[in-house]
């Protein structure tokens, strides 16, 4: 079973829409959760990253944490064709000399059509 | 992407052959791994290393090799091509122990083998 669960999709919708994106993990070490866009042939890039359970905003996006149930979240309001990627969850573990690793849901793929 | 370059962005190999990817940093980062991406498989990381001469394996690490004789120089050896390797190499770079400011990702290697 992998430590890091996400629908890879495809997942298609209007222009307006509001996107939710959703990942499930079972390590219950992890300490930070993020969201990377990934355009086409492009490295990911980070998008946003959160701590605690809760929800965190930053314009149209919103990541949201339940520890509890080990689910984060990804939301986008106003979705804009220029929001069509691969939008990836990763949590970070701690490996050795106090750096972290990040390990990856498998990405879902979003186009938002106009 | 600024301040991480990686070489070649293609390369088409024969199995059995060595090959060599090379990641290259401006930003004086301590912390630089090696991720693969697949379909299904999301990114996966290969090594990582937490200083000059200083690396460790990830959860995929067999066929592969780093090494790092100067903080700005990351490279990946596959030691004799198999066309499993056939995939999208992606370097990264991290500025502290800690992930909040997440990776920064080069523009990855696509490399086939056959």
């Amino acid at each position: 079973q992998k430590e890091v669960e996400q629908d890879p999709g495809p997942l298609s919708v209007p222009e307006g829409a509001i996107v939710s994106l959703n990942c499930t993990y079972s390590n219950s070490a992890f300490q930070y959760f993020m969201w990377y866009r990934q355009y086409s042939r492009k490295g990911p890039e980070l998008l946003m990253y959160t701590y605690s359970s809760g929800n965190k905003e930053d314009g149209r996006f919103t990541a949201q944490v339940d520890k509890s149930s080990k689910y984060i979240s990804l939301f986008i309001r106003d979705s804009q064709p220029s929001d069509s990627a691969t939008y990836l969850c990763a949590m970070s573990a701690r490996i050795i000399q106090g750096a972290q690793k990040l390990v990856f849901g498998q990405g879902t793929r979003l186009t938002i059509n106009p | 992407d600024a301040g991480i370059t990686q070489s070649p962005r293609h390369k088409v190999t024969e199995t059995g052959t060595p090959v060599t990817l090379r990641c290259h940093q401006t930003e004086n980062h301590r912390y630089m791994y090696w991720y693969r991406q697949d379909p299904g498989h999301g990114l996966r990381l290969i090594h990582y290393s937490y200083g000059v001469k200083d690396t460790d394996k990830g959860e995929v690490s067999d066929g592969y090799s780093v090494s790092r004789s100067k903080t700005e120089d990351f490279l990946l050896t596959l030691e004799s091509a198999t066309s499993s390797q056939t995939s999208v190499y992606f370097c990264a770079i991290s500025e502290s122990k800690q992930v909040t400011y997440g990776y920064t990702f080069g523009s990855g290697t696509r490399l086939t083998v056959v």
